[in-house]
């Protein structure tokens, strides 16, 4: 059974297109992170949400963790081809000890 | 420059032949930790290290054994790697554990022949 799950799977816009990916569990999360992963290279942290409701952005994306806290959502304005990659979300919760789960993540490409 | 440096980037073993990667880090990270990634799946934690005590998940299997003799270094040890095991071995450490930021290292891609 998986903890967490990532919507949708595979996704390929033009460059300057806006998109939405999505990152959902039956579970409540204790925390949440986005992470961005490149071909050949190791995840690397975007952002980490805690409070239910809250809103964080980074430049042209926007986070928002859900007010249940069972759901968040990665918003990207003018996508770029530099924002290809694999984006991960990754849940630690309340009953399942302290270590983080990752989601299946969602590959997106940027085409110019 | 890198904090978290895996070796080698590439591996190629032969079914059956023991194999070991190896992490080192430079952040005095009490935790490190090695995921299993294959291709379009998520990361999958093996196990992890809060300083010296190893904490093994219950679904890793038994051919996976990990040590850590220092702060700085993690190997991971696959006894007899079977094709099943090809993967990209992805090493993280975080200073504490909970909502901590992971540092991952850039992974080792494990080819098995």
């Amino acid at each position: 059974t998986q903890l967490l799950e990532q919507s949708p799977q595979f996704l390929s816009i033009q460059e300057g297109e806006n998109l939405t990916v999505y990152c959902n569990s039956s579970s409540v999360f204790s925390s949440l992170q986005w992470y961005r992963q490149e071909p050949g290279e190791g995840p690397v942290l975007l952002v980490t949400v805690v409070t239910g409701g809250e809103v964080k952005k980074l430049k042209r994306l926007t986070f928002q963790f859900g007010d249940a806290r069972k759901d968040s959502s990665l918003h990207i304005t003018a996508a770029q081809p530099g924002d290809t990659g694999l984006y991960l979300c990754a849940g630690s919760f309340y009953n399942y000890g302290q270590n983080f789960v990752f989601g299946p993540g969602t590959r997106l490409s940027v085409l110019p | 420059d890198a904090m978290v440096i895996q070796n080698p980037r590439y591996q190629v073993t032969q079914f059956g032949k023991p194999v070991t990667l190896s992490c080192s880090q430079t952040l005095n990270h009490n935790v490190m930790y090695w995921y299993q990634q294959k291709s379009s799946q998520a990361p999958k934690l093996l196990f992890h290290y809060y300083d010296k005590d190893f904490n093994n998940e219950a679904d890793t299997p038994d051919n996976f054994q990990s040590r850590r003799p220092n702060t700085s270094f993690c190997f991971l040890d696959i006894r007899s790697p079977g094709l099943g095991d090809a993967a990209m071995y992805l090493c993280a450490t975080s200073r504490d554990k909970g909502w901590e930021k992971l540092f991952f290292g850039s992974g080792t891609q494990l080819s098995v022949l």
